[in-house]
């Protein structure tokens, strides 16, 4: 089973900065990776899929790059909606699996 | 539009089982594999497994193989998903989401209470 490793865990973030996080598999997955945020008491909302693409209807300001092991979403300009748990998950092997999650919250 | 509604929260006894639903809308239902996703409180997320509603195949986690039936109804085009042995552990919100890659539609997710 692959192993998704998101870091941190937890990101204080001031509105209007940028935020990077991080989600390592522990072994390649291409580029078979997405994001999703997840806010209290929602579904999770996919926001990009194979490593780099955005979702339809998804802002500009969230970008995603990596391959392999190693993959970063950022947001480039935090709004107050973006306040929320992001987990990453890998598709290129069965099981599916998910990264821990990383928790942006306002600073 | 694509949406997928889950069926109410339930509240078993460990032990017993539970059989969610998911009807899709909005798109053709047996072009799309239907993933299973749970949330224990406070947890992550944690993949369960998932059906091609076109073949029929699945694929389960490991943890619940044995213990988990995913099925499909395509002429109401829903899926199902079914535990049983169910103990205090398995209380979570239960997702269906479309896809078997990643997941581009969830549902609302069902919240399963196992306490005796």
């Amino acid at each position: 089973e692959i192993v998704m490793t998101q870091s941190p865990a937890t990101l204080s973030v001031s509105p209007g900065d940028r935020a990077t996080l991080s989600c390592r598999a522990s072994q390649s997955v291409s580029s078979n990776l997405a994001w999703y945020q997840q806010k209290p008491g929602q579904a999770p909302r996919l926001l990009i899929y194979d490593a780099s693409t955005r979702a339809t209807g998804i802002p500009a300001r969230f970008s995603g790059s990596g391959s392999g092991t190693e993959f970063t979403l950022t947001i480039s300009s935090l709004q107050s909606e973006d306040f929320a748990v992001y987990y990453c998950q890998q598709y290129n092997h069965w099981p599916r699996t998910f990264g821990q999650g990383t928790k942006v919250e306002i600073k | 539009q694509v949406q997928l509604v889950q069926s109410g929260a339930e509240v078993k006894m460990p032990g017993a089982s539970v059989k969610v639903s998911c009807k899709a809308s909005g798109y053709t239902f047996t072009s799309y594999g239907i993933s299973w996703v749970r949330q224990a409180p406070g947890q992550g997320l944690e993949w369960m497994g998932w059906i091609s509603p076109y073949f029929g195949d699945t694929n389960y986690a490991q943890k619940f193989q044995g213990r988990v039936t995913m099925t499909t109804d395509t002429s109401t085009s829903t899926a199902y998903m079914d535990m049983r042995s169910l103990t205090s552990d398995d209380t979570a919100v239960y997702y269906c989401a479309r896809r078997e890659w990643f997941m581009d539609y969830w549902g609302q997710g069902t919240l399963v209470t196992v306490s005796s």
